[in-house]
């Protein structure tokens, strides 16, 4: 059974960086594409980022291209999300997410609450 | 891109009612559309895919209809644990996007 663990999250004043972690476990991790998706306090979900299986293609949100940068080591089984120059809307849950290729997220962790404070 | 626009934004029903929630794409996305369920505190679960196809464990009663624009959900009796917030998601083409959400509320 697929486990997905978020980290990382926590307090960063504007304009700094941060960076989450997504520890998976119960899959052939190099097998899946990831996706890392976000949701303000109270609101809906919000697509932010996708590597592909073997690392070779990312995808960004337009509100993250240029500051936030995916990426994965497979041999940790553990996919990253660097996120500079944090804004106030930035502030919200980070879930990572399993894809088998079908280009849906398919099993998610139980996210890591980040907070952009001024 | 590609704006998913959910309707209603809450739907009140009783346990054992059927619930139909609806969701519109600004542009016709095939059937590449995805149905998530998430209940508070907790990540969303994958329901349905591709617009019709159930995903591994999710019970009968929620079937995906719809091609094109127009995508519907429909949850046949509603069970007490089916109360919870629905998103849509396309992955017609990047990036992806989720519709804003329908809540389905006890009434």
């Amino acid at each position: 059974q697929v486990q997905l663990v978020e980290s990382g999250g926590g307090v960063v004043q504007l304009g700094r960086s941060l960076g989450l972690s997504c520890a998976a476990s119960g899959v052939t991790f190099s097998d899946y594409g990831m996706h890392w998706v976000r949701q303000a306090p109270g609101k809906g979900l919000e697509w932010v980022a996708m590597i592909w299986h073997n690392g070779k293609n990312k995808y960004y949100a337009d509100s993250v291209k240029g500051r936030f940068t995916v990426s994965r080591d497979d041999s940790k089984n553990t996919l990253f999300l660097q996120m500079n120059s944090l804004r106030a809307e930035d502030t919200g849950v980070y879930y990572c997410a399993t894809d088998i290729g079908s280009g849906y997220p398919d099993s998610w962790g139980q996210g890591t609450l980040v907070t952009v404070s001024s | 891109e590609i704006v998913l626009t959910q309707s209603p934004d809450t739907l009140s029903l009783s346990p054992g009612e059927r619930a139909t929630l609806s969701c519109w794409a600004s542009q016709s996305i095939s059937r590449y559309l995805a149905w998530y369920q998430q209940k508070p505190g907790q990540g969303p679960r994958l329901l349905i895919y591709d617009a019709s196809k159930r995903a591994t464990g999710i019970p009968a009663r929620f079937s995906g209809s719809g091609s094109g624009t127009d995508f519907t959900l429909t949850i046949s009796s509603l069970e007490p644990e089916d109360f919870a917030v629905y998103y849509c998601q396309h992955r017609g083409n990047w990036p992806l996007t989720f519709g804003g959400g329908t809540k389905v509320e006890i009434k």
